[in-house]
């Protein structure tokens, strides 16, 4: 029973560049939530997401960032001309149905450093 | 939105003693509130959660008590062991997504 997936775990990108992770749900789980860790802080909501849809991005920076959550494969966080504040870790959450009423079940994060 | 507040931010006991971490919300609709363990880079995991239509809820050595009224909640560990050392995130829910808490940093002293 495969937990949730997440790639790469460490990603280096130079500014200006693309940044693209990836995060596949448990199986049965149909929710996902991505979430950015800064060293030394807690997780702060970025977007929440069901196949096909987008259900709340309020804690989505309104440029440079985008999800999906494909009918079929993972769901993507793609950060486009990265700078070095977007170094952090970025975490994955599954859920098999509403955040409010039911866990949620982490990833082991990406680690993304922009040089 | 919701607000979730924490503390302490660390916290150091001795093996053995017990460990209180308090969190207070502000949304009284949420009715979701998970506690989550980080050990050093390492994902969060999920320990104990309770719903507000509970007041307390125990496993093993470690037990969350939900106070709606006041909207307060918090983690209690007895018997701490070292390695119960970990940053330690309270959550609530808004509407369909969870607000974190800052963290408890919490040392277990030899």
């Amino acid at each position: 029973n495969a937990g949730v997936m997440q790639n790469p775990r460490h990603l280096v990108r130079r500014r200006g560049q693309e940044a693209r992770l990836r995060c596949s749900p448990m199986k049965g789980h149909s929710h996902v939530y991505w979430y950015r860790q800064l060293p030394e802080e807690g997780l702060k909501f970025m977007v929440y997401l069901q196949k096909e849809n987008i259900i709340d991005e309020s804690g989505m920076p309104k440029e440079r960032f985008s999800a999906e959550f494909p009918k079929e494969g993972p769901s993507i966080l793609r950060i486009q001309q990265v700078v070095r504040g977007d170094s952090a870790a970025y975490f994955c959450a599954s859920s098999p149905g509403t955040g409010g009423t039911y866990e949620q079940y982490f990833g082991p994060g990406t680690r993304l450093t922009v040089t | 939105g919701e607000n979730v507040e924490q503390h302490p931010s660390t916290l150091s006991v001795q093996e053995g003693d017990s460990a209180v971490i308090k969190c207070t919300y502000s949304d009284s609709a949420s009715n979701y509130f998970p506690w989550y363990k980080q050990e050093l880079g390492k994902r969060p995991q999920l320990i104990i959660d309770i719903r507000s239509n509970v007041g307390e809820k125990k496993d093993q050595r470690i037990a969350v008590t939900l106070n709606k009224t006041a909207k307060h909640f918090s983690l209690h560990i007895t018997e701490t062991q070292p390695e119960d050392s970990a940053v330690y995130f309270c959550a609530a829910t808004e509407n369909d997504k969870i607000i974190f808490g800052k963290g408890t940093r919490l040392h277990i002293l030899p």
